[in-house]
């Protein structure tokens, strides 16, 4: 399984929107409804942000959003704030109880 | 409160094994599987493997397989990630969470393993 394909960057300004892709395979991302995105922070753990393509997990803000069309799955957050700087990534299930995760995208508050 | 608490940081030297653990607490154990994340230095998530506390049955990615091995104590909710032979490039954070709803929605807050001569 090859890692899932996310810009390595992205950017924009407070109360802008961005929206970060995550692109597999017709094996993976197209495959299952099961995409989700992680957000962390410089050495914190992850935190899940986005469940099965589009759910929100308790105490996510509704600043975060899902979707995914075909094999692309994305990620939009609206309305940027300070703290919405970090990494962020991806992951898909591909087949056999098996996971892959996105490279990964640094998003920069401007 | 739903937690994974995961073992110190160890400083190791190539050859030598290792075995870190995943202590969890809060709820039903054998509920949820158990994944294992790596980070390298600087680099992103790698998903490593996951095993079934129920079972034990396990299934690792291709780049971990025969690497790493898996095992879980369901007397005392722990779960383990072992190196019979390490090498400098196992030098990581190494992440547990637990997998529950199609995603990891509880994770450990990482031990670090250094392998240095």
């Amino acid at each position: 399984q090859s890692a899932l394909t996310q810009p390595p960057s992205a950017s924009g300004s407070p109360g802008q929107s961005v929206t970060i892709s995550c692109t597999g395979t017709s094996n993976d991302v197209g495959a299952y409804k099961y995409v989700s995105w992680y957000q962390q922070h410089p050495g914190k753990a992850p935190k899940p942000i986005i469940s099965e393509v589009n759910k929100r997990p308790s105490g996510v803000p509704d600043r975060f959003s899902g979707s995914k069309s075909g094999n692309t799955a994305s990620l939009t957050v609206s309305g940027l704030q300070p703290e919405d700087e970090g990494d962020y990534y991806c992951t898909s299930s591909a087949g056999n109880n098996i996971l892959v995760f996105g490279g990964g995208t640094k998003l920069t508050v401007l | 409160e739903v937690q994974l608490v995961q073992s110190g940081a160890e400083v190791k030297k190539p050859g030598e094994s290792l075995r870190i653990s995943c202590k969890a607490s809060g709820y039903t154990y054998t509920s949820f599987w158990i994944v294992w994340v790596r980070q390298m230095p600087g680099k992103g998530l790698e998903w490593m493997a996951r095993i079934d506390p129920t079972d034990s049955y396990i299934n690792y990615s291709p780049s971990f397989q025969g690497r790493v091995t898996l095992s879980v104590d369901k007397s005392s909710s722990t779960a383990f990630l072992e190196w019979s032979t390490l090498e400098a490039s196992d030098t990581a954070i190494y992440y547990c969470a637990r997998y529950g709803n199609y995603y990891m929605d509880v994770w450990g807050e990482g031990t670090t393993v250094t392998v240095s001569s």
